[in-house]
């Protein structure tokens, strides 16, 4: 069964800084990698998406990666923000099972 | 505008008396899918739908069932609630696959928080 952990849990950093978020796969058989933004009491909203074929996606102040061969993806934050306050998932959506698989989520909070 | 919608929004109901949540989505989209999220567990999948009359089970579909009848709905049907199953849940939906970014993207909907008493 494929495990996905998001490390760390929380992070609590000032407004201006740059950040990563980690996800950790033990299935390297992936199709695609997503990015997920959730606030409070709300749905989800996706970021980036990242194919099995690609290493990384940007939009704006957001990058994403993705290394296959270490089960890694990372989600890089550029001068964070107080509004990018939330908790930030990754999905894997596995081919041979045509099943989706999330992580527990980072939760992040900019400090003004 | 694109999107998902589930109904209703929240919903308290007693153990073992039936309920349906509604999904629809506006996309014409292929694959649909239905969650689960808990405090520590995160999201689940319960059911998934390839596309009309294609359901399958995800990890967690133990007390629940869905139909795929038509491309824009996916009802959640939750035969005999029990306290277990409260929860908040989430459809969700996409083009399908092998199509570029865009039509692999899920979109979700707003959520529905069950309370089974």
């Amino acid at each position: 069964k494929q495990e996905v952990t998001q490390i760390p849990a929380a992070l609590s950093v000032p407004e201006g800084e740059n950040l990563v978020l980690n996800c950790s796969f033990t299935d390297s058989a992936i199709y695609n990698l997503q990015w997920f933004r959730q606030d409070p009491g709300k749905g989800l909203t996706s970021l980036l998406l990242i194919q099995s074929s690609q290493r990384e996606q940007t939009s704006g102040r957001l990058n994403a990666s993705l290394d296959k061969s270490s089960g890694r993806s990372t989600l890089y934050i550029a001068a964070s923000q107080p509004g990018d306050s939330a908790t930030y998932l990754c999905a894997l959506f596995i081919y041979n099972f045509n099943k989706f698989y999330f992580g527990s989520g980072t939760k992040l909070n900019v400090k003004p | 505008e694109a999107q998902v919608t589930q109904n209703p929004r929240y919903l308290i109901t007693v153990t073992g008396k039936k309920l349906t949540v509604t999904c629809s989505q506006n996309m014409n989209h292929e694959y649909m899918s239905w969650y689960r999220q808990d405090p520590g567990l995160g999201l689940r999948q319960i059911y998934y739908s390839m596309n009309v009359e294609a359901t399958d089970k995800g990890d967690v579909p133990e007390g629940y069932k869905v139909s795929r009848k038509e491309k824009r709905n996916f009802p959640l049907i939750l035969e005999s609630p029990s306290p277990n199953q409260t929860s908040l849940y989430f459809c969700a939906s996409s083009a399908g696959l092998a199509g570029g970014t865009e039509q692999e993207t899920q979109y979700f909907g707003p959520g529905t928080r069950l309370l089974v008493l």
